[in-house]
């Protein structure tokens, strides 16, 4: 148990639908990254929150947004859902950016999107 | 750019030590993590290891990390079949962390 929490487990949507993916961070925790993990592949970063600021972004269109709350939960928003958008969406948090003095991220189940 | 190498499979028996190689790229990273993924979850964190450290070992699991070459590798003594599972290797130098393609390790009974 990592403290970390996603919802929904699973979701089936059409291709040019949206879709809101969201994550329970533990209580502290200042930063939730998100990551794409296609199917075979490793996860891929998508962007990082830190105090509800994008903080950093990896190589996603602008379709992909998100929003952190105060009470250490976020969101993956995706609009004009693509067939290759297909994969397993995992949330990360820890108390600060990873990498900073041996932080270290926990990562949540994540939520297995399925674009029809 | 940024890029993390793993071969994709490897298979021991029962009981024999498993050796997982990795290389990457980022000369700036400072941390190093293994993490392991089963069937249908999320991902655990099994070690890290700093930029300024040559090894590290955690009960079964020692980590040597060679900077020169940027190469990482993960050894799991006397492998159990519930260490079956896939094996990422990442970097992080800054605000995100870069991920491996994973390893697929089968454990034969």
């Amino acid at each position: 148990e990592t403290g970390v929490t996603q919802s929904p487990t699973h979701l089936i949507k059409t291709r040019g639908q949206q879709v809101t993916l969201r994550c329970s961070s533990q209580s502290g925790h200042n930063t939730v990254s998100w990551y794409q993990q296609a199917l075979g592949q490793g996860p891929q970063f998508i962007f990082q929150y830190y105090r509800e600021e994008e903080n950093g972004r990896g190589n996603f269109p602008p379709r992909f947004s998100g929003l952190q709350f105060p009470n250490y939960s976020s969101e993956l928003n995706v609009n004009a859902l693509e067939l290759d958008d297909s994969a397993l969406y995992l949330c990360a948090s820890s108390r600060e950016a990873p990498g900073t003095s041996g932080e270290t991220q926990y990562f949540g189940p994540g939520t297995r999107l399925l674009v029809l | 750019g940024e890029d993390v190498e793993q071969s994709l499979f490897l298979s021991v028996r029962e009981g024999d030590s498993s050796v997982i190689n990795c290389t990457y790229t980022d000369s700036s990273s400072t941390y190093l993590y293994w993490y392991k993924q089963e069937p249908g979850a999320g991902l655990q964190l099994l070690t890290y290891i700093f930029s300024n450290m040559d090894m590290k070992q955690d009960q079964r699991l020692t980590v040597l990390l060679n900077k020169k070459d940027k190469h990482l590798s993960l050894r799991i003594a006397d492998t159990q079949t519930g260490d079956s599972a896939i094996y990422f290797c990442a970097e992080t130098g800054g605000f995100k962390t870069i991920f491996g393609a994973g390893t697929r390790l089968f454990v034969k009974a």
